[in-house]
Parts: C-alpha cells; sequence; structure tokens
C-alpha cells in the first residue's frame, strides 16, 4: 500500500542552524501539507500547497518557514534560522484529487533545537 | 474556533470492552474524519464520514454524524490491548482543506 515517507526521523539541531525536513507524499496526490505537534499538544496546521503554490498557511508559518516541491516527488519544508520553540514533531501529509479526502500521514520528523 | 473537540479526554477500559469517544465541531462540514496516533508516532486515517452520512462501519468501527448537532462519535468494539492510542477528529477547512484537531482522547485499553 502506498505510503508517505519522511527524513529524517530524528534531527537535533543548534539554535539559528537552517533545517531541512523532506517529504515523499503518495505519487498521485495533489494537494500536500505540512503540520506539527509540540510534545504534548494538538496537532496544528502550517501550510497546504497545491499546483506549485501555497493554497493556505497558519500564523505560525512566518517568514523563517518555506517549502517546496522542487522535483515532482518530494516535498520539503525549510526552517531558515531555527528557535528552541521549534522542537516539535512535524507531519507531511498528502491527500488524493480532492482537498476533502482523507489525508495519509508521513510517520513523522522529531526535531529538537539545542 | 473551527476545531473539533473530544471528549472524554482520557478513557481507560477492559480489554473486549466497547470505547465510545466524541466529537463536537463549530462550522458546517463536508466530511468529518477520524484518526488515530499511538504514542510519539504519526497519524493514521481511521475514518471518513461525508455530512450527508449519519453511520459508518469499518470492521470494528462505527462512527455517527448528527449535523445538527455539530457532532460525532467513534465507537471501537470489543476493544484491544493494541487499540490503545490517542483518538482525535478532524474536519477539513477552506480551500486548502486544512484539517482542524481537537485535543484528541487518549485511550487505554488493559489486558
Amino acid at each position: 500500500e502506498p505510503e508517505v515517507t519522511q527524513t529524517p526521523s530524528h534531527q537535533v539541531t543548534q539554535m539559528g542552524q537552517e533545517v531541512i525536513l523532506r517529504c515523499v507524499p503518495i505519487s498521485n496526490h495533489l494537494y500536500f501539507y505540512w503540520y506539527r505537534q509540540i510534545l504534548g499538544q494538538k496537532v496544528e496546521f502550517l501550510v497546504s500547497f497545491y499546483n506549485n503554490e501555497i493554497s493556505e498557511k497558519s500564523e505560525i508559518f512566518d517568514d523563517q518557514f518555506s517549502v517546496e516541491r522542487p522535483d515532482g516527488s518530494n516535498f520539503t519544508l525549510k526552517i531558515r534560522s531555527t528557535k528552541l520553540e521549534d522542537s516539535a514533531m512535524y507531519f507531511c501529509a498528502s491527500s488524493g484529487v480532492s482537498h476533502s479526502y482523507e489525508q495519509y500521514f508521513g510517520p513523522g520528523t522529531r526535531l529538537t533545537v539545542t | 474556533s473551527q476545531q473539533g473537540e473530544e471528549d472524554p479526554q482520557a478513557l481507560s477500559i477492559q480489554e473486549g470492552e466497547n470505547a465510545t469517544m466524541n466529537c463536537s465541531y463549530k462550522t458546517s462540514i463536508n466530511n468529518l474524519q477520524w484518526y488515530r496516533q499511538n504514542s510519539g508516532r504519526g497519524l493514521v486515517h481511521l475514518i471518513l464520514i461525508r455530512s450527508n452520512e449519519r453511520e459508518k462501519h469499518s470492521g470494528r468501527l462505527r462512527v455517527t454524524l448528527d449535523t445538527s448537532k455539530k457532532s460525532s462519535s467513534l465507537l471501537i468494539t470489543a476493544s484491544r490491548a493494541a487499540d490503545t492510542a490517542s483518538y482525535f477528529c478532524a474536519t477539513p477547512h477552506n480551500q486548502g482543506g486544512k484539517l482542524i484537531f481537537g485535543q484528541g482522547t487518549e485511550l487505554s485499553v488493559k489486558p
């Protein structure tokens, strides 16, 4: 069964450093998302991406964040200058031909900023 | 707020018992989805119920939707220890379909 994959599973970085989180969505899906979950808190929406551009972004998704789909298969989230409060699990998700369909989530990348 | 809110926040039952979790939401919806999250892991889609459906079954899962009350319930029958996880309802919003999650129900099934 097709699945969303994410790499790395765990990333440790120092404050101020740039990180890139990578995702490979399900191949025929058209809608892509990033969510994050701070330890012990609920899952929060960051950004949605469709037709090679951002559809919607949350207040969390400030100028330090960017997304890209560089080659038609990978979907990346870049954090330019990490802060301690960026420590969280980051989940990539994709959905099929309609944004109303169920979303399939990857296993997540645990980002630890020290 | 557009988010789903689940109750109870935590539920502890014995294996074999049924578990019922409830979710309320505030805006009109196209569909409502339930997800499971094992501790420290990703979210697994369980079931989607459309706004014109009242009940849906998938294996040991039964979901109901009452759009007049803006509420949904997830019933897990004959629970197993492996059902121990957090369960979230979520609804897609806006053009991009972002999911709004509630705090979830933490289910513990004791063997």
